[in-house]
């Protein structure tokens, strides 16, 4: 079975553009998270997607916003860069049942610097 | 609100030494617990997990876990560390009425020769 992958695995921007960052869950899992994870500090849930609609909501704010698409793929969109953004941005997938549900699988990570 | 405390920012334990890292949650019903473990510049890998039954649980590569519901701690245990367990350890809490796990700031294990 093939696991989580992320796009691209590092990029720089610089404040003020946009970015979008792609990832395509492992086979069998239809919900997707997104983490935000500072240097230095564990991973912070931004937002999870289950049959293509948010499914739940961290603490960030309008400009993360996000789609899942029919294959269970998912791109996260951050507008309006700030350098606190710069960050791994992290994509887990998990399976639907109560339980699974909770048990996360991890892409690499795309490394997001913001110049 | 369901949080996890890991109070070690970082432990150094010397190669062959057994190891242990503490967690501590917060969570209103039976908590499901996990250990993830990250190598540096790598995403996340499931250690272990808890859902219920038996409180000591064993993992990949060697590690152990128990959980201590009186002390709501799930507290991650290995005998004998080796030099390529060096990585950032995370403690994360979920349950049956969240999907989403809440993680812990990581502990950074330091192993040396």
């Amino acid at each position: 079975e093939t696991g989580v992958t992320q796009s691209p695995t590092h990029l720089i921007k610089t404040r003020g553009q946009q970015v979008t960052l792609r990832c395509s869950s492992q086979s069998g899992h239809n919900t997707v998270s997104w983490y935000q994870q500072a240097l230095g500090q564990g991973p912070q849930f931004i937002f999870q997607y289950y049959r293509e609609e948010e499914n739940g909501r961290g603490n960030f704010p309008p400009r993360f916003s996000g789609l899942q698409f029919p294959n269970y793929s998912s791109e996260l969109n951050v507008n309006a860069l700030e350098l606190d953004d710069s960050a791994l941005y992290l994509c887990a997938s998990s399976p639907t049942d109560s339980v699974g549900a909770n048990v996360l699988t991890f892409g690499a990570g795309s490394r997001l610097t913001v110049l | 609100a369901q949080s996890v405390t890991q109070p070690d920012i970082h432990i150094t334990v010397s190669e062959g030494a057994s190891l242990e890292l503490r967690c501590n949650y917060s969570y209103g019903a039976t908590p499901y617990l996990f250990w993830y473990v990250q190598s540096p510049g790598q995403g996340l890998q499931l250690l272990l997990k808890y859902f219920s039954g038996d409180t000591l649980v064993q993992g990949i590569k060697g590690f152990e876990a128990e959980f201590k519901r009186s002390q709501s701690s799930f507290n991650l245990r290995k005998p004998s560390v080796h030099w390529s367990d060096a990585a950032e350890y995370f403690c994360a809490v979920g349950g049956g009425g969240s999907y989403i796990p809440t993680f812990g700031r990581g502990t950074s294990l330091i192993v040396h020769p």
